[in-house]
């Protein structure tokens, strides 16, 4: 597609369960960022990978969190034993990296997750 | 580390005013800033950014920034606003010294009155 696309768009769970949000970025972007965007707050940093490694996971809050992207192309973070303060919009971008972080990003509509 | 403010949570102007929405950043090094626009239910969508070069930068739907190092700002303009410019504006920075990431600022939401 034209722009990047996440799904579900939204996800309603209950605490202590396990989610997966998955993010399909620009065709031939290499790299590839999750955001978490809570109410009236601006985007916060998760994880950034180049390629099919994790180039910075230093913006998870805990080890609860997890993202793959195995084939360099579609990510999936994954989220176990849900909070209710996990409960946020989460967002995915994707660049081209050739020239570092002066790059623009592009960001997907988001997953509503809600945590019961 | 790098930040960004934008101290005011809300803007009124009237169609046709001109508007301006206020971002100012801490960042080593040179920083490159970009401003984003979410709409209700939707993604960020780009709008400009600022990496070397003029410090004003023109961008989508009649907007433009401008650079300023010395106050290290970087405030949206736009001449002329639209009912349909009402949403909520970030403006986000990143830096050579930093993370690939971008630091968002809280946000600025603009209503445009007709």
């Amino acid at each position: 597609g034209a722009g990047v696309s996440q799904t579900p768009s939204n996800k309603v769970t209950e605490k202590g369960k396990y989610v997966e949000l998955r993010c399909d970025p620009i065709s031939g972007h290499t790299a590839l960022y999750w955001y978490r965007q809570s109410l009236g707050q601006g985007p916060e940093f998760l994880i950034y990978f180049q390629g099919t490694g994790a180039a910075d996971d230093s913006g998870l809050p805990n080890d609860r969190f997890f993202a793959v992207r195995p084939e360099g192309s579609v990510s999936t973070l994954k989220i176990q034993r849900t909070e209710r303060g996990d409960s946020a919009v989460y967002l995915c971008a994707s660049s081209s990296t050739v020239g570092g972080p002066q790059e623009t990003q592009y960001f997907g509509p988001g997953t509503r997750l809600l945590v019961l | 580390a790098q930040s960004v403010a934008q101290p005011e949570d809300q803007v009124n102007v009237a169609e046709g005013n001109p508007l301006t929405v206020k971002c100012t950043y801490s960042v080593s090094g040179n920083p490159y800033l970009f401003w984003y626009v979410q709409y209700p239910n939707r993604g960020l969508q780009f709008l400009l950014k600022y990496i070397t070069g003029d410090n004003l930068v023109k961008g989508s739907y009649g907007f433009e920034a401008e650079f300023n190092k010395s106050q290290t700002s970087f405030h949206l303009k736009k001449p002329s606003a639209l009912v349909s410019d009402s949403a909520l504006y970030f403006c986000a920075v990143s830096g050579d010294n930093y993370g690939q990431n971008f630091v968002f600022g809280p946000g600025t939401r603009l209503s445009v009155l007709p």
